[in-house]
């Protein structure tokens, strides 16, 4: 159980181009989800923390209106790249919690690479 | 937000036990320890987590002394494909927002 899914896995696109990341919590209802982004050989860094419903709370240094965040349902959250740079590529990753379980269950990750 | 410190890499042998020690001085009382693994390329995966003394399953075993400032990751005869980053997080169950990764542990496991 506790299975959370991301698409697409792997996507390359232009400059300028917008780019959308879905993730989904397969066998539970999401309350809280998470996306992350991790550059190579370094560490997760919280971007957002999206509850369904609501915006999101985006971390210090996070543009807000670059990185859009939508948590429509319990088990879809949506990130959306806008204006991708080479600079935003990186692996993104999300994760997803229910009710008041402490343990966050990540997606596999989507790697993002911007020309 | 209590700030964990790790060993940045580690070395072993397979059928070796690795002990991963993981410092948070800052530890809050509501706060739980909890472990990730993380391939190449792959989002974490939930090892274990605890908030006090020995806990178990079927993967590791975490030990907490019981001033908490510190915790311990025991990985059982490790093999090959234990080569991975571990991170140790340090959080409060009811900050939903304060799960944040340190710089984690790189293990490599030899044969």
């Amino acid at each position: 159980g506790a299975v959370v899914s991301q698409h697409p896995s792997w996507v390359i696109c232009k400059s300028g181009t917008s780019v959308k990341i879905e993730c989904r919590s397969l066998d539970f209802q999401a309350t809280t989800m998470f996306w992350y982004r991790q550059f190579p050989k370094q560490s997760l860094m919280l971007m957002a923390t999206s509850n369904e419903g609501s915006k999101a709370t985006y971390e210090q240094g996070v543009e807000k209106d670059k990185f859009l965040i939508n948590h429509a349902s319990l088990t879809l959250s949506t990130l959306t790249v806008t204006s991708a740079h080479p600079e935003d590529s990186s692996f993104y990753i999300c994760s997803a919690r229910y009710d008041s379980q402490e343990t966050q269950y990540f997606g596999p990750g989507t790697r993002l690479l911007v020309l | 937000l209590a700030k964990t410190t790790q060993p940045i890499s580690m070395d072993s042998y397979e059928g070796q036990e690795v002990n991963i020690t993981c410092s948070h001085n800052n530890i809050a009382t509501n706060d739980y320890i909890t472990w990730y693994q993380q391939f190449p390329s792959q989002g974490p995966r939930f090892i274990i987590q605890g908030y006090k003394t020995k806990v178990t399953n079927e993967v590791a075993s975490l030990f907490i002394p019981a001033d908490r400032k510190s915790s311990t990751l025991s990985l059982p005869r490790v093999s090959l494909s234990d080569t991975a980053v571990y991170y140790c997080l340090v959080g409060d169950i009811l900050w939903v927002n304060d799960m944040r990764f340190g710089a984690g542990t790189r293990l490599t496991v030899k044969p």
